[in-house]
């Protein structure tokens, strides 16, 4: 059964900071992975997906990589703001639909 | 397009009642899921449909859960009777395509609370 594990649960940076978000996975057989954006009480805006025979996606500030064999993908944002603060998950889909992690919690502190 | 539209935004029933949620998926995806979240399990997939056809529905909790596709354009999701235990964040999506390789999209989820 697939897991997704985010570390850190929580992360407070001071604006302007470049930051990394991580997710693991236990089952490294998958079709993507998506990352996603949620804001308190709002629901999930995707930010980035990547197709398991790429490495990475970029988007403006934010630059996913992926490693399949290793079960680690990585959400890079730089040059942080306060409006970047948001829970950000990760969510992988193998042979069952998106199985997805708890999130990270980010704080930007101005 | 306006995206996944789910209603209500915001339901307070109590304890034994019939909750009915809905759902619209953005027009022309042919796939459609429904999820749970609570801040103790985070998001669970609850059942997922393509082409209105339920393919698995192993994340439905109980039988007090039912999901329905009657058509492309319209999906609901009853619990009867419901409990307090339900009261969660319930999200619908929408991608095109089931078992493929594209981006699934989130509706702004209906927030229950079962008293």
């Amino acid at each position: 059964k697939q897991e997704v594990t985010q570390i850190p649960a929580a992360l407070s940076v001071p604006e302007g900071e470049n930051l990394v978000l991580n997710c693991s996975f236990t089952d490294s057989a998958i079709y993507n992975l998506q990352w996603f954006r949620q804001d308190p009480g709002k629901g999930l805006t995707s930010l980035l997906l990547i197709q398991s025979s790429q490495r990475e996606q970029t988007s403006g500030r934010l630059n996913a990589s992926l490693d399949k064999s290793s079960g680690r993908s990585t959400l890079y944002i730089a040059a942080s703001q306060p409006g970047d603060s948001a829970t950000y998950l990760c969510a992988v889909r193998g042979n069952t639909p998106l199985v997805f992690g708890k999130g990270t919690r980010l704080s930007v502190i101005a | 397009d306006a995206g996944v539209i789910q209603s209500p935004r915001h339901e307070v029933t109590e304890m034994g009642q019939e909750v009915t949620l809905r759902c619209k998926p953005i027009s022309g995806h042919n796939s459609l899921f429904w999820y749970r979240q609570t801040m103790m399990r985070g998001l669970e997939l609850l059942i997922y449909f393509n082409n209105n056809v339920p393919i698995d529905d192993s994340g439905m909790p109980e039988d007090r859960f039912s999901a329905k596709m009657p058509n492309a354009s319209f999906s609901t999701l009853k619990i009867q009777p419901s409990e307090p235990r339900d009261s969660a964040v319930y999200f619908c999506a929408s991608s095109l395509g089931g078992q493929t390789y594209n981006e699934q999209f989130f509706g702004p989820g209906t927030r229950l609370t079962v008293l």
